[in-house]
């Protein structure tokens, strides 16, 4: 079992809905968790954070995090055809810096 | 504030040669971390240095090390290529030690070729 697991997708959504990325993780000691935006040919950037259970808004972004069922997502509202990339989950399992991350999903936003 | 940046951009080497990558991390941060990215594996975790120690090590064999130096500028080695190590390699940085509440920034990346 991989330590966070991503559907790859692609995830087709029109311009204006939510678009909702899913993560899993298997490590019940996890204490961090990024999402990652990366545009084909480019590095990963990093777009949110969240260390407690419940949501977290950061303007059109919203991160969930159920340390209880071991998911975190990630909420795009008001989708523009800009948001097309490959979201990355990561987890910051120990206390250092090593992070493990998913093999990320496919999204695009269709004009 | 400048963000990471890595030495070359890109790079063609031919099997069983050795190359050497380099990543000076945002002015501030002292770890430095390093991943290769690959579309079949996605990205794996190579290694972290902080103040000249390697913390953390992925599951990588001996052909690939590392160091960090005084002023937490890193290189990365990899020796006796294989067409296997193409890749994009990543550089990330970050502030502190000793938490789990750290954002990491990735570099360019440096997209090495091995024919």
């Amino acid at each position: 079992q991989k330590e966070v697991e991503q559907n790859s997708g692609p995830l087709s959504v029109p311009e204006g809905a939510i678009a909702s990325l899913n993560c899993t993780y298997s490590d019940r000691g996890s204490q961090s968790f990024f999402w990652y935006r990366q545009y084909s040919g480019k590095s990963p950037e990093l777009i949110m954070f969240i260390y407690s259970n419940g949501d977290k808004e950061d303007g059109r972004f919203t991160a969930q995090l159920n340390k209880a069922s071991q998911y975190v997502s990630l909420l795009i509202r008001d989708s523009q055809p800009s948001d097309s990339a490959t979201y990355l989950c990561a987890v910051n399992i120990n206390n250092f810096n090593k992070f493990y991350f998913g093999s990320g999903t496919k999204l695009n936003v269709k004009p | 504030k400048a963000g990471v940046t890595q030495t070359p951009r890109y790079l063609i080497k031919t099997r069983g040669q050795q190359v050497t990558l380099s990543c000076s991390p945002i002015s501030g941060h002292r770890s430095v971390s390093w991943y290769q990215q690959t579309p079949g594996q996605g990205l794996q975790f190579l290694f972290e240095y902080f103040s000249e120690t390697q913390r953390n090590k992925g599951n990588f064999p001996g052909r690939f090390s590392g160091r960090q130096f005084s002023n937490s500028r890193s290189e990365m080695n990899v020796s006796t290529l294989e067409l296997g190590d193409s890749a994009l390699y990543l550089c990330a940085s970050s502030l502190n030690q000793g938490s789990a509440y750290n954002e990491q920034f990735f570099g360019p990346g440096t997209r090495l070729t091995v024919l």
